[in-house]
């Protein structure tokens, strides 16, 4: 069945230092991935995607993620954390496999940036 | 750009009260998506349209839930009768199509609505 897995409830970091919020799925075939922040009382906000072509892809506000087919891992990384990074995190896969794309989240991770 | 509109932003009801949500999407995005959110979890997708068609409803409990998008742009979501378990916030979202080219792949989110069944 198709999934997304967070490893990780909760991710702690200080500010400047780099941080990991780890994913990983399991979609057959050549799933497309997303990283979405939530912030208190809104939506979910687009940060970046992976569809194709080179496996390290940047996004927005400075937060990057690395596609590893072999380990089906999608993890978002950030070279210096910032306390307003602090937010809940969500790892999506779009299955190109059905026929709308169907999506799948993972439970999210909530970052944690202490200055 | 504006983005995804919903209405209203937060819902008290008791149990077995019925409940709509209205969602507005980006203008020409074709596809809307409606997602409950269970708090501490993930967003699950319950019902996806193609314009006016459904093209995935596999998530949604069709007892009690239903949802329209009758002229293709706007959509309404409506539970009846609601459960205590239905309390979650409900996300709307919409992405352009894959026939029109460009970013199809990304969905926008609104804001939600925050529902809570007493």
């Amino acid at each position: 069945a198709q999934s997304v897995a967070q490893p990780e409830d909760q991710v702690n970091v200080a500010e400047g230092n780099p941080l990991t919020v780890k994913c990983t799925y399991s979609v057959s075939g050549n799933p497309y991935l997303f990283w979405y922040v939530q912030y208190p009382n809104r939506g979910l906000q687009f940060l970046l995607k992976y569809i194709t072509g080179d496996n390290l892809v940047k996004g927005s506000y400075g937060f990057e993620a690395e596609f590893n087919k072999s380990q089906t891992s999608f993890h978002l990384k950030k070279p210096s954390a910032l306390v307003s990074d602090s937010a809940l995190y969500f790892c999506a896969v779009r299955d190109p496999n059905t026929g709308g794309f169907k999506t799948i989240f993972g439970a999210g991770t909530r970052l944690f940036v202490k200055a | 750009e504006a983005g995804v509109a919903q209405s209203p932003r937060y819902k008290i009801i008791e149990k077995r009260q019925s409940v709509a949500f209205w969602c507005n999407p980006i203008s020409g995005h074709a596809t809307l998506y409606w997602y409950q959110q269970i708090l501490g979890q993930g967003p699950k997708l319950l019902i996806q349209f193609q314009n006016n068609g459904v093209v995935d409803d596999s998530q949604l409990p069709k007892d009690r839930f239903s949802a329209e998008r009758l002229k293709g742009v706007d959509s309404t979501l409506k539970i009846q009768p609601a459960k205590l378990e239905d309390s979650a916030v409900y996300l709307c979202a919409s992405s352009a199509t894959f026939l029109a080219g460009g970013d199809f792949e990304t969905q926008y989110f609104g804001p939600g609505t925050r529902l809570l069944v007493l």
